[in-house]
């Protein structure tokens, strides 16, 4: 099993839609947990952490369920500008993060 | 402030050379990463580095080897080039174990 798991999709969505990724960590010891973007050939950028209770960056919302160790990314009023691969990443007790494969979204007008 | 750097963009090289990869940082970071991803693979950590003067392996470090002899550069070298290692190559840094990590812009190697 894959120490982080996402569904590849892709995801094509309107603009103005909202859609969700879930991602689930093997590793009960998980302590940070991240969602990156990733544009086509280009390198992963930081898009947020997520914390505990749920944090909400304008129209993005992250949620961790530690119970059941899995993660979720919501975007609401997709933009054109939403379409890129989004990895979800996770740190055990180390320096090093986990990534997922990554969920792709493909929004269109 | 550039951030992550990494040279070159590009590189072919025949297989068995050799080469290094060079990645700068100008963020004081103390922990520096190279990864390489693959189509359906996702980012693999080859080395890290905690601070300089460390270094240890990831989860695919053969055919590499890494230095940190100062706290801003640290260079992946691929000691014989094989077709696979044929990937895109990513540096990244992070200031310490609650942050995500900085990316550089990615070198991308083919071995022919």
């Amino acid at each position: 099993r894959k120490e982080v798991e996402q569904d590849p999709g892709p995801f094509n969505v309107p603009e103005g839609a909202t859609v969700a990724f879930n991602c689930t960590y093997s590793n009960s010891a998980s302590q940070s947990f991240f969602w990156y973007r990733q544009d086509c050939r280009k390198e992963p950028k930081l898009l947020m952490s997520v914390y505990s209770s749920g944090n909400e960056d304008g129209r993005f919302t992250a949620q961790l369920n530690r119970a059941s160790q899995y993660i979720s990314l919501l975007i609401r009023d997709s933009k054109l500008s939403d379409s890129a691969t989004y990895l979800c990443v996770v740190r055990y007790n180390t320096d090093k993060l986990i990534f997922g494969t990554g969920t792709r979204l493909q929004v269109f007008p | 402030n550039a951030g992550v750097t990494q040279t070159p963009k590009f590189q072919v090289l025949k297989t068995g050379q050799s080469m290094t990869l060079q990645c700068a940082q100008d963020m004081n970071h103390n922990s520096m990463y190279w990864y390489r991803q693959d189509p359906g693979m996702g980012l693999r950590l080859i080395y890290y580095s905690a601070s300089e003067g460390t270094t240890d392996k990831g989860e695919v470090p053969n055919g590499y080897n890494v230095s940190r002899s100062t706290t801003e550069d640290f260079p992946l070298r691929l000691l014989s080039a094989a077709p696979s290692q044929t990937s895109v190559y990513f540096c990244a840094s992070s200031l310490d174990k609650t942050r995500g990590y900085t990316f550089g812009s990615g070198t991308r190697l083919t071995v022919v």
